[in-house]
């Protein structure tokens, strides 16, 4: 079936580092998403990529779709201690179809 | 719009026991999902619905699983019969139609322990 592989599967970083994580398929998608989960709490959705090529920044956040339609990447950066948690990439195609998720660990 | 919301938040039961779950997406919000997740794992997916329909079941939806939407607003599911291995966060999701957007919002989960 449809997956994406997501990477890396963790992160130590020191506060004030910038961070890169990226998400690959082998299918095409039209729509890309990157969400971030808190511990016990429901992903939420941070930056949402709709065209081939596109970068799209959310305060420290930038995220851009491949021009293949086939991957995408999430750049934070200064890193800050709240940005601890499990960052997702999903792709929608009919049901949201997610990544295995990047753990980041923030030290301050 | 307070986004969507789940109830209960936290929910405790014996095995063999039924429980059932609510989800009230938000409103205008046609596309209802409902996922399950465990410790260190991204969101499995289990059904999804456009207004009342049923559109899609996992595999990983046993005979003890069952989810309705009978208005096309909120959607429940129930689990008889739990087993320990039914221990998982469910979350459920909805987005708008298709020619408003494709970004789906999760409400914060309900966290089922089978003991």
């Amino acid at each position: 079936g449809q997956q994406l592989n997501q990477s890396p599967q963790s992160m130590f970083i020191q506060e004030g580092e910038d961070v890169s994580m990226n998400c690959t398929s082998s299918s095409i998608f039209n729509t890309w998403l990157w969400y971030k989960q808190d511990p016990g709490e429901g992903p939420v959705l941070l930056i949402a990529l709709y065209k081939a090529g596109e970068l799209t920044s959310n305060g420290r956040l930038t995220a851009q779709f491949g021009i293949t339609r086939k991957d995408s990447f999430l750049n934070i950066s200064a890193s800050i201690p709240s940005d601890v948690g499990i960052y997702f990439c999903a792709c929608p195609g009919g049901k949201l179809i997610f990544g295995q998720g990047t753990e980041l660990s923030v030290k301050p | 719009d307070t986004g969507v919301s789940q109830d209960p938040r936290h929910k405790i039961t014996k095995r063999g026991q039924n429980v059932t779950f609510r989800c009230d997406p938000i409103s205008e919000h046609n596309r209802l999902y409902w996922y399950r997740q465990t410790l260190g794992q991204g969101p499995e997916f289990l059904t999804y619905f456009q207004n009342e329909a049923q559109l899609e079941k996992s595999r990983l939806l046993s005979d003890r699983f069952s989810a309705e939407r009978p208005k096309g607003s909120f959607s429940t599911l129930e689990i008889q019969r739990t087993e320990q291995g039914d221990s998982a966060m469910y979350l459920c999701a909805s987005s708008p139609p298709r020619d408003r957007g494709t970004e789906a919002f999760f409400g914060q989960g309900t966290r089922l322990t089978v003991v």
